[in-house]
């Protein structure tokens, strides 16, 4: 059974980079069934977007953050990850690294989430 | 598109009928058109796909419907665990989801 798990600072200071990396294990990330990506919940605004892998390498992000975002992937780890940069307070949210179903465009599963906070 | 779901808060005792509904403001292929739930303190989980394909261990008292602009979850006979957001999920050309649906025990 896949299971994804997030990691990297709880906090970050405005203007500079949000990384955050993702674990996946009990599956290979070398597969062209599924994509690997993001998705952020802003507090009292709901879920988010923010992009997607494949394991070619082939990436797509959502276009109002498509100037400041980056995911890689790094299969010999089986590990993702995020980068954000120049971040604002408005970047402050809980994100989730997801697998992305191809065939059916859905999100299964996810991983539990970590709380990024922008503060100086 | 912009999925626009309501109630915004659904409140039920046990053993109600729940019926959820979320609204596109152009018309989604029901192929991608999916609903989650999010417990307190958790990650959404998958529940229906397809606009009404089960996913994995998802009881039967969960049923989708609809096509074009209007789909409905409805939960038969809602049960303790079920109280959670609801969050419905569509592609397009973008991937977008709903504001969500609090249901909560009355």
């Amino acid at each position: 059974q896949v299971q994804l798990q997030e990691s990297g600072p709880g906090l970050v200071k405005p203007s500079q980079t949000l990384s955050l990396t993702c674990t996946v294990s009990g599956d290979s990330i070398n597969s062209d069934a599924y994509y690997w990506g993001w998705i952020r919940e802003l507090p009292g605004k709901g879920l988010e977007w923010i992009g997607y892998i494949s394991y070619s390498g082939s990436t797509y992000y959502t276009p109002s953050l498509k100037s400041r975002v980056s995911i890689l992937l790094d299969t010999s780890k089986t590990q993702f990850s995020l980068k954000l940069s120049s971040v604002t307070a408005a970047d402050t949210a809980v994100y989730y690294c997801v697998r992305v179903v191809r065939a059916l465009r859905v999100f299964d599963p996810w991983g539990q989430g970590t709380q990024v906070t922008v503060s100086s | 598109i912009v999925l626009t779901q309501s109630p915004g808060t659904l409140s039920l005792s046990p053993g109600e009928r729940a019926t959820l509904s979320c609204r596109a403001s152009q018309s989604v292929s029901s192929g991608y058109l999916a609903w989650y739930q999010q417990k307190p303190g958790q990650a959404p989980r998958l529940l229906v796909y397809g606009a009404s394909s089960r996913a994995t261990g998802v009881p039967d008292r969960f049923s989708c419907s609809g096509s074009g602009t209007d789909f409905t979850l409805t939960i038969s006979r809602v049960e303790p665990e079920d109280f959670a957001v609801y969050y419905c999920q569509q592609y397009g050309s973008a991937y977008t989801f709903g504001q969500g649906t609090k249901l909560e025990i009355k």
